[in-house]
């Protein structure tokens, strides 16, 4: 498996620009995570979703952030309109449901989707 | 006060010494994970652990769920080992994981 693709690796666009983050989880992984990792405030978890249904969305800072999953190998972050304090590294992660055998429960980074809003 | 505290912040030690880095939350929680994120910004899952010790090659972990305190051991210690260690707690009923701000190590050789 290629494991966790994010696209694209590095962003860079000017204030008020929509900005979409895209990853594909590794297949067989029913949970899929988007994480934001600043200077000042570290890791932090956005949202998550459980078989393509968002569970946990109560780390998205506001209304200007929205993520979906469509389906089980294809999720969008999507900033709009972005500003300069939403600069920083985006990671997708996934993971298999606890329990599920050999290998659940670890969780799988992607390599990062560094964003820079000028 | 952050619910997950690592400690040191930043460890400098030169190639084959034994390392720890301590990891203590205050949140009841159902699982412990340890991350290392390299250089190159790449994040790697090390361990996930909710009782007793884990261990891969050179890399132990503990937990001590009582005294709500993990620890992450390097056994001869080598330069490659160099990057940020990331402890991050997971409470039980939700898969979110509450980071520490983690712990730079460095290894001289």
């Amino acid at each position: 498996d290629a494991g966790v693709i994010q696209s694209p690796r590095h962003e860079v666009t000017e204030m008020g620009q929509e900005v979409t983050l895209r990853c594909k989880p590794i297949s067989g992984h029913d949970y899929l995570f988007w994480y934001r990792q600043t200077m000042m405030r570290g890791l932090e978890l956005l949202i998550y979703f459980n078989n393509n249904v968002p569970i946990d969305d109560s780390g998205m800072p506001e209304d200007r952030f929205s993520a979906k999953m469509p389906n089980a190998s294809f999720s969008t972050l999507k900033i709009q309109p972005s500003e300069p304090r939403d600069s920083a590294v985006y990671f997708c992660a996934s993971s298999r449901t606890p329990g599920t055998g050999p290998g659940a429960n670890v969780l799988t980074f992607g390599a990062g989707s560094r964003l820079t809003v000028l | 006060k952050n619910e997950v505290e690592q400690s040191p912040q930043n460890l400098t030690a030169q190639e084959g010494e034994f390392i720890t880095i301590n990891c203590s939350y205050s949140v009841g929680i159902s699982a412990l994970h340890w991350l290392q994120q390299h250089p190159g910004g790449g994040i790697v899952s090390l361990f996930m652990l909710s009782s007793g010790k884990k261990k891969h090659g050179r890399l132990i972990a503990t937990i001590n769920i009582q005294e709500k305190h993990s620890s992450l051991h390097i056994t001869a210690s080598h330069p490659r080992d160099s990057a940020v260690y990331i402890c991050a707690v997971k409470r039980g009923g939700s898969e979110k994981l509450v980071f520490g701000k983690g712990t730079k190590l460095t290894v001289n050789p």
